[in-house]
C-alpha cells in the first residue's frame, strides 16, 4: 500500500531534549516536505527536498533541522525544542515525474507535539 | 501573492443533498490544485487533483472544476452522506515555484441524518 508513515504519533517532551520525528514513503517520490499545523494558521510549510541531499527553507524553519540522505526518508529534528513548537506535524510527498498526477501531495497521519 | 480562500467557512446540511464547496485564488499562474479531506485530529487525505490544462476531474460522488481565468475551483459532492462530515481543504500549487503549495482555511462541512 502506498503510503507516508510518520512516527512517533503522540509525543509529550520538556524545552530543550532534542527529539527527531521519521518520514519514510514507499512511493519512490523525488519531492517531500514537512508542514505544520495550528488553529487559526493552517497549515504552514517548515523544510521541503526536491531530492536526496537537496532541501530548503520553507515559510517556517526556525527552530527545525532537516536531511535527506536517503530518498524514501525526510527525518524532521528538533535540536532544543520550546513550546511554542507545540503541534501538528505533519510530513507529505509527491512524484516530479512528468505525468498525470504528477505534483498530487500525500500525507503521512499526524505527529502531535507537545513541548512543555 | 497567491492568496487562497474558501468559502464558506463551514456548512451544515442534512443527508442527501448535493453542495458545493468554493475556493478561489488570487493569481492564474498555478501549476495545479489540489482538494483534500481532513479529519479531526488525522491527517489530509488527497481527493481530486487538477493540473492547469485541466477543467474538471471526477472521483465517485466528487466533480472538481478548475476555472484559472475567474481564479476559482468548486467541489461538488453529490448525494451527501455523514460519512462525507470532514474539513475540505484546497491547496494551489503556484507556478515558477514548485516547492510552494498555498492552503486554504478549509470548509468545515457537517453532514446530519
Amino acid at each position: 500500500e502506498a503510503q507516508v508513515t510518520q512516527n512517533p504519533r503522540y509525543l509529550i517532551t520538556v524545552t530543550g531534549k532534542k527529539l527527531t520525528v521519521t518520514c519514510s514513503q514507499n512511493m519512490n517520490h523525488e519531492y517531500m516536505s514537512w508542514y505544520r499545523q495550528d488553529p487559526g494558521l493552517g497549515l504552514r510549510q517548515i523544510y521541503y527536498s526536491m531530492n536526496v541531499e537537496v532541501t530548503d527553507k520553507g515559510d517556517v524553519p526556525e527552530g527545525y533541522k532537516v536531511s535527506r540522505k536517503e530518498k524514501r526518508n525526510f527525518p524532521l529534528i528538533l535540536e532544543s525544542p520550546s513550546p511554542n513548537q507545540t503541534s501538528l506535524y505533519f510530513c507529505a510527498s509527491s512524484s516530479l515525474q512528468a505525468g498525470p498526477n504528477t505534483g498530487e501531495l500525500f500525507f503521512g497521519e499526524g505527529s502531535r507535539l507537545t513541548v512543555l | 501573492k497567491q492568496e487562497v480562500t474558501q468559502i464558506p467557512a463551514a456548512l451544515s446540511v442534512p443527508e442527501g443533498e448535493n453542495l458545493v464547496l468554493n475556493c478561489s485564488f488570487t493569481d492564474s499562474a498555478i501549476y495545479n490544485l489540489q482538494w483534500f479531506r481532513q479529519d479531526p485530529g488525522k491527517g489530509l487525505t488527497s481527493l481530486l487533483l487538477i493540473q492547469s490544462s485541466q477543467r474538471e476531474q471526477t472521483s465517485g460522488r466528487l466533480n472538481a472544476s478548475l476555472d484559472k481565468s475567474s481564479g476559482r475551483s468548486t467541489l461538488y459532492i453529490a448525494a451527501s452522506q455523514p460519512g462525507d462530515s470532514a474539513t475540505y481543504l484546497c491547496a494551489v500549487r503556484i507556478s515558477g515555484g514548485y516547492n510552494k503549495l498555498i492552503f486554504g482555511a478549509g470548509t468545515r462541512l457537517a453532514v446530519h441524518p
